[in-house]
């Protein structure tokens, strides 16, 4: 069974600063996608980036950046140029392309607080 | 285009009552997905359906929990005699499998909280 891990339960940053959030995963699978979702107090699930592993350049969206090392089963976001609406909890998620499967696994969170 | 929609967004319910949540997938979508998210949790699988089908409901308990997803309407996750332990926010996503992607789309969740 596939495992995500995020090991960095709270991280602060900055307003204006950059802030990378830490996700690691456990596969013996080649094909999968990796997402990071944000979800603010308002809790709504949304999908900030997402990550094709066959896909060697790493996706950036905006301000949004990820550093994807499949070798070493890496998938951190970068966050530039920070605002006080990024503070959420951001969740690292994983899914299988293998036996149909389009059931993500996600990690337990890491929960962003922007200082202004 | 409304995107996927849930109710009511909190309940309370006493214990050994039951609950219902419903959920609306965005236009267009035919598969539905439900998860459970614990305090300070990420988000846990509990049932995948299509219309009038259940695909996969390994993550459901396998009492008191039960999910269907009609023809007409929208789908209904039901937890009968609830406990304290179902104290928890409920989400529901929807795709539409037709596309290579099938990213999933979140509904706003429904926050359940057992007296």
């Amino acid at each position: 069974a596939q495992t995500v891990t995020q090991s960095q339960p709270e991280m602060s940053v900055q307003e204006a600063e950059t802030v990378t959030l830490s996700c690691t995963y456990d596969t013996s699978e080649s094909d999968y996608y990796l997402f990071w979702y944000k979800q603010p107090p308002s809790r709504q699930m949304i999908l900030v980036i997402r990550q094709e592993a066959y896909k060697q350049q790493n996706a950036t969206e905006n301000r949004f950046s990820v550093n994807f090392q499949k070798a070493a089963k890496s998938f951190s976001l970068k966050i530039s140029d920070s605002q006080l609406g990024d503070a959420a909890m951001y969740f690292c998620a994983y899914r299988s392309l293998s036996g149909g499967s389009y059931i993500p696994t996600f990690g337990r969170g890491t929960s962003l607080i922007v200082h202004p | 285009n409304a995107g996927v929609m849930q109710n009511p967004r909190h309940l309370v319910r006493r214990r050994g009552q039951e609950a219902r949540l419903r959920c609306s997938p965005m236009k267009g979508h035919s598969h539905v997905y439900w998860y459970r998210q614990l305090p300070e949790e990420g988000l846990k699988f509990m049932v995948y359906l299509q219309k009038e089908n259940i695909i996969d409901e390994s993550g459901m308990p396998k009492e008191r929990f039960s999910a269907e997803f009609p023809k007409e309407g929208p789908s209904i996750l039901r937890i009968q005699q609830v406990v304290r332990g179902d104290s928890a926010a409920y989400f529901c996503a929807s795709s539409d499998r037709g596309s290579s992607y099938n990213e999933q789309f979140f509904g706003p969740g429904t926050r359940l909280t057992v007296l």
